[in-house]
């Protein structure tokens, strides 16, 4: 059970080039979710899903796209980046309907992403 | 959208002390969860402890507590017995509408030797 894993770890952007962060998680959630960390500035989210082929903007989604055509699976698109994208990016999902755990977020471990 | 605000942007203890690192929130929900989540060094984002805003009992989870007042909009945590390994970013973070949560910009706690 690998839990949430974000693919790649690190990359390396010039401005204008796009990009797709992929998001792969195993234990069936159906809330997914795309954060940004800026130092200073918590956790803001970008985009999130509530469902397979579902997407709704957060609090800071200008600049990037997202796609959930599979479940286990939510893609974070950048089509031209700009140093302003310089962050790490945070993919998180939760179960709504299970008690158990609260419906905790579970985070995956990061990708830094630097945009030149 | 809810607010959070942690405070502190920094704190430090002594290895083996106790601290308490606060947070207040803003929201019109009248159920809700709250929760605490730890970001080490390593950056992965770790969960602390839970709060279900119905239950008036305090969470506990080892040696982190935490002191949750609904009607001031608060929700401390306290870490009894502070040990090396807690030194990380400490993020107090609701939980609203649709599942989404609102983090707060963190407080980065030191645990002094």
């Amino acid at each position: 059970n690998a839990g949430v894993t974000q693919t790649p770890k690190f990359r390396v952007l010039k401005t204008g080039q796009s990009m797709t962060l992929l998001c792969a998680q195993d234990m069936n959630h159906e809330y997914m979710y795309w954060y940004r960390q800026d130092p200073g500035m918590g956790l803001r989210l970008i985009h999130y899903s509530v469902g397979e082929g579902t997407t709704a903007k957060g609090e800071v989604p200008d600049g990037y796209n997202v796609s959930r055509l599979k479940k286990q699976n939510f893609l974070l698109g950048l089509e031209s980046a700009a140093p302003s994208q310089t962050s790490v990016y945070f993919c998180a999902s939760s179960d709504f309907r299970t008690t158990r755990n609260y419906n905790e977020q579970f985070f995956g471990p990061g990708t830094r992403l630097t945009v030149l | 959208a809810q607010t959070v605000t942690q405070s502190q942007p920094e704190m430090s203890v002594q290895e083996a002390e106790t601290v308490t690192l606060s947070c207040t929130y803003d929201t019109s929900e009248s159920n809700y969860y709250l929760f605490w989540y730890k970001q080490p060094p390593s950056r992965q984002m770790i969960l602390v402890i839970r709060q279900e805003a119905y239950k008036q009992q305090n969470a506990t989870e080892n040696r982190f507590s935490v002191n949750f007042q609904k009607a001031a909009k608060s929700f401390s945590l306290k870490i009894s017995d502070s040990q090396l390994g807690d030194t990380a970013m400490y993020f107090c973070a609701p939980r609203g509408p649709g599942n989404q949560f609102y983090f707060g910009t963190g407080t980065s706690l030191t645990v002094i030797p």
